[in-house]
């Protein structure tokens, strides 16, 4: 089974600060991880995704995460915050179980960014 | 080009209802899946189609919802005897191929079921 916890409920950054929004994942076979963010009243849209291929992996809208297996971790981060960045977060995993890509998904952190 | 989309955008029923919510899949899509957002948790794994058949619908909660895709485009989530727990966000995502190969999950709107 897969499982993602999503460290932070809510995150809280200035303008032009680092973001950092935590995911620990568990699973029993080798995971695929993903990001999506969710603005207010629209569908979720992929950040990033991490597929076994590089472990640093590059995303929209100036977004990576790292793939750590020791830690067992696939944070989200982006080195200036903007204004645009506030949105809900979601990690999520997939196994590919039975050919069935669906995804798991974390609680969500909800990003804000102060002026 | 069009995404997905989902209609209605809010629903409004009555305990005991049965209610119908329909997806449109990007044009071309094989894979469809359903999705539920209950209040400030993440989308929860429902039912997955490849083409016109179930090829997982290990997320539904109990034998009142169902699915269908009858001709492997636009979807129907059906839910009978709605109970005030089934409010919450559905969510629709069609994808190129699904069977592995791990592309984008596209997703649409949703639709607000809100059961009184």
């Amino acid at each position: 089974a897969q499982s993602v916890t999503q460290l932070g409920s809510h995150v809280s950054v200035s303008e032009g600060a680092l973001v950092l929004l935590r995911c620990n994942y568990s699973s029993s076979v080798p995971p695929y991880l993903f990001w999506y963010v969710q603005y207010p009243n629209q569908g979720l849209q992929l950040l990033l995704k991490y597929t076994s291929a590089a472990t640093l992996v590059k995303g929209i809208n100036g977004f990576e995460a790292e793939f750590k297996k020791s830690e067992t971790s696939f944070h989200l981060t982006k080195p200036s915050a903007h204004m645009s960045d506030a949105a809900e977060y979601f990690c999520a995993v997939s196994a590919l179980v039975g050919g069935s890509e669906k995804l798991v998904f974390g609680k969500g952190t909800k990003l804000t960014v102060n002026p | 080009g069009a995404g997905v989309s989902q209609t209605p955008s809010n629903k409004v029923t009555e305990k005991g209802k049965y209610v119908e919510l329909r997806c449109d899949p990007i044009s071309g899509h094989t894979a469809l899946y359903w999705y539920r957002q209950s209040l400030g948790q993440g989308p929860e794994f429902l039912i997955y189609f490849q083409g016109t058949g179930a090829a997982d619908d290990s997320g539904l909660p109990n034998d009142r919802f169902f699915a269908v895709r009858p001709e492997g485009s636009v979807s129907t989530l059906k839910i009978q005897r709605t109970e005030r727990g089934d409010s919450a966000v559905y969510l629709c995502a069609s994808s190129l191929k699904g069977l592995g190969s791990l592309e984008t999950q596209y997703f649409g709107p949703g639709t607000r079921l809100l059961v009184l």
